[in-house]
């Protein structure tokens, strides 16, 4: 059993390059979430999606980009990368709705932008 | 705006103490709480996940309570081991979105 699936796990970038951080589950959440961490620091919301098709931002979206064409895919797009977004990026699933509860985590993707 | 915090921010106790991590939150309206754990260069692991309409869970060594109307939820470890040194994170699930608190950062010393 997979769970959630992020890759790729590291990445180094140079500033204004682009990438997309992939992240796939296979437990049929409907709900998915993307998550920046930095040192010392909670998570933040970048993104989620409560099912194909919707998406919406969270508390920090600037220079970041969404899709969720399938259930099982939530694909996070970095556009023109800077510094800033050096952090390590976690996805995670619930089931959602009536039924929200336990949050799954992939292991995360570490990214440095020089 | 729901907020969420912890203390302490690091505690570092000798094995086999009891010890209580506490989370506090600003909005008593959330769906349910979670404790994670996270060790270094890792995800995050749910312990014990507490809807909102229970008191307390328990798992093992670990019981968490939930006091919906003080914006409070501690998390009791019992008969620490070196094992459980690692960051812990209580997160309320608000609205559609789960809200993360700081973390306290945990070394237990053989």
């Amino acid at each position: 059993n997979a769970g959630v699936t992020q890759t790729p796990k590291f990445r180094i970038l140079k500033i204004g390059q682009s990438m997309t951080l992939q992240c796939a589950q296979d437990m049929n959440h409907n709900y998915m979430y993307w998550y920046r961490q930095d040192p010392g620091m909670g998570l933040k919301l970048i993104y989620y999606s409560v099912g194909a098709g919707i998406t919406d931002k969270g508390e920090v979206p600037n220079g970041y980009n969404v899709s969720r064409s399938t259930t099982e895919d939530f694909p996070l797009r970095l556009e023109l990368a800077a510094p800033s977004q050096t952090s390590v990026y976690f996805c995670a699933s619930t089931k959602g709705g009536s039924n929200t509860g336990e949050l799954f985590f992939g292991e995360g993707s570490r990214l440095t932008v020089l | 705006k729901q907020e969420v915090t912890q203390i302490p921010a690091a505690l570092s106790v000798p094995e086999g103490e009891n010890l209580v991590l506490n989370c506090s939150f600003t909005d008593s309206a959330i769906y349910n709480l979670q404790w994670f754990r996270q060790d270094p260069g890792k995800g995050l692991t749910s312990l014990l996940l507490i809807q909102s309409s229970q008191r307390e869970q328990t798992s093992g060594r670990l019981n968490a309570s939930l006091d919906k109307s003080s914006g409070r939820s501690t998390l009791y470890i019992a008969a620490s081991q070196p094992g459980d040194s690692a960051t812990y994170l209580c997160a309320v699930l608000y609205g559609q979105n789960f809200v993360f608190g700081p973390g306290t950062r945990l070394s237990v010393l053989p």
